[in-house]
């Protein structure tokens, strides 16, 4: 089936660093979604990506949809301690109702 | 707050028991999702409504498992003779069906079987 994988799995950086990570498949998407999960709570949307090559950004955050369709990164600028969390990217087919599929997550710690 | 809402956050039950959990989705969102989440991963699909037609179910969603949005707004699911298999994070999400459908998820119910 169609797999999204994540990585890296966790990363420890000092505050004020940048931070990157990214979401390969072997399947193509129409849609690439960045989400950020805090513990106990729902995802809550970052940013939003609809076509290939498209890099958008959201204050210190920026991704990009990859050219092949089947990838696709965030960063994170000057990171700050309210950046902890578990970000997880998602990629939807329209052809399949807009249901999502899921990485595995990266769970962000940040030490002031 | 306009955003999806769900009910209740938390439930401990027995194994066993049917749980009923519900949903709240934005006013004029006419998708509504259901997913599981289980500790350490990403969330999973499990069914999805277009207004009150229910067009998709996951092989995840056994039997036991039945989700009805019966007017097109709220929706609810339930679990009937939980397992402690069952115990997950239930989030539920909502999009508009037409252009850019980013679906926009709710707080979550977690579910305890013990």
């Amino acid at each position: 089936g169609q797999q999204l994988n994540q990585s890296p799995q966790s990363m420890f950086i000092q505050e004020g660093e940048d931070v990157s990570m990214n979401c390969t498949s072997s399947s193509i998407f129409n849609t690439w979604l960045w989400y950020k999960q805090d513990p106990g709570e729902g995802p809550v949307l970052l940013i939003a990506l609809y076509k290939a090559g498209e890099l958008t950004s959201n204050g210190r955050l920026t991704a990009q949809f990859g050219i092949t369709r089947k990838d696709s990164f965030l960063n994170i600028s000057a990171s700050i301690p309210s950046d902890v969390g578990i970000y997880f990217c998602a990629a939807l087919i329209y052809n399949q109702g807009g249901k999502l599929i899921f990485g595995q997550g990266t769970e962000l710690s940040v030490k002031p | 707050d306009t955003g999806v809402s769900q009910d209740p956050r938390h439930k401990i039950t027995k194994r066993g028991q049917n749980v009923t959990f519900r949903c709240d989705p934005i006013s004029e969102h006419n998708r509504l999702y259901w997913y599981r989440q289980t500790l350490g991963q990403g969330p999973e699909f499990l069914t999805y409504f277009q207004n009150e037609a229910q067009l998709e179910k996951s092989r995840l969603l056994s039997d036991r498992f039945s989700a009805e949005r019966p007017k097109g707004s709220f929706s609810t699911l339930e679990i009937q003779r939980t397992e402690q298999g069952d115990s997950a994070m239930y989030l539920c999400a909502s999009s508009l069906a037409s252009g850019y459908n980013e679906q926009f998820f709710g707080p979550g119910t977690r579910l305890t079987v013990l």
